[in-house]
């Protein structure tokens, strides 16, 4: 089993859909949580950090569930600009050293 | 502020053929790291230095060698390519190396062994 795992995608939905990823790690010791956004063949980016008590930045939730270790990531209203590769990344306890990425979902928001 | 910039942008290599994958970063971070992303997956980590003069392994690091040449520099090098070594390759850089930082990744170096 893979410590980071996420939804396979990809994700196609119409412009203005609400869309959920999600996301599992397998080690309950996992201190730190984020979501990337990778476009077509670029670096990834910091989307947004994932806090306990879950985090709102415009259009996009995230949210933490440690009893059922997974993290998501839901956009609403969505834009075409939105269609990219989410990169789940899970830091372990210690330093960002033992960063592990999920492999990633792919959304792509259609007219 | 250029941010992270990795040099060269792609590059072919023949098996057995060595090179050198550059990073450099103007953020006055401490922590950077190599990672190897393979089509259709998340990025693994090779190598990454907490900071100035260390350096420790990561998820793959067998076929590779790293030096933190100073503050802002972190090389990758490939002593004998292999095919298997074909892959993008980013580098990144963090602030001070603590978990929840966020890391600011270069452009990328493909790299294609034939």
């Amino acid at each position: 089993r893979k410590e980071v795992e996420q939804d396979p995608g990809p994700f196609n939905v119409p412009e203005g859909a609400t869309v959920a990823f999600n996301c599992t790690y397998s080690n309950s010791a996992s201190q730190s949580f984020f979501w990337y956004r990778q476009d077509c063949r670029k670096e990834p980016k910091l989307l947004m950090s994932v806090y306990s008590s879950g985090n709102e930045d415009g259009r996009f939730t995230a949210q933490l569930n440690r009893a059922s270790q997974y993290i998501s990531l839901l956009i609403r209203d969505s834009k075409l600009s939105d269609s990219a590769t989410y990169l789940c990344v899970v830091n372990g306890n210690t330093n960002a050293g033992k960063s592990t990425f999920g492999d990633g979902t792919t959304l792509t928001v259609k007219p | 502020n250029a941010g992270v910039t990795q040099t060269p942008k792609f590059q072919v290599l023949k098996t057995g053929q060595s090179m050198t994958l550059q990073c450099a970063q103007d953020m006055n971070h401490n922590s950077m790291y190599w990672y190897r992303q393979d089509p259709g997956m998340g990025l693994r980590l090779i190598y990454y230095s907490a900071s100035e003069g260390t350096t420790d392994k990561g998820e793959v690091p067998n076929g590779y060698n790293v030096s933190r040449l100073n503050k802002r520099e972190f090389s990758l090098r490939l002593e004998s390519a292999a095919p298997s070594q074909t892959s993008v390759y980013f580098c990144a850089s963090s602030d001070g190396g603590m978990q929840w930082e966020t890391q600011y990744f270069g452009p990328g170096t493909r790299l294609l062994v034939l």
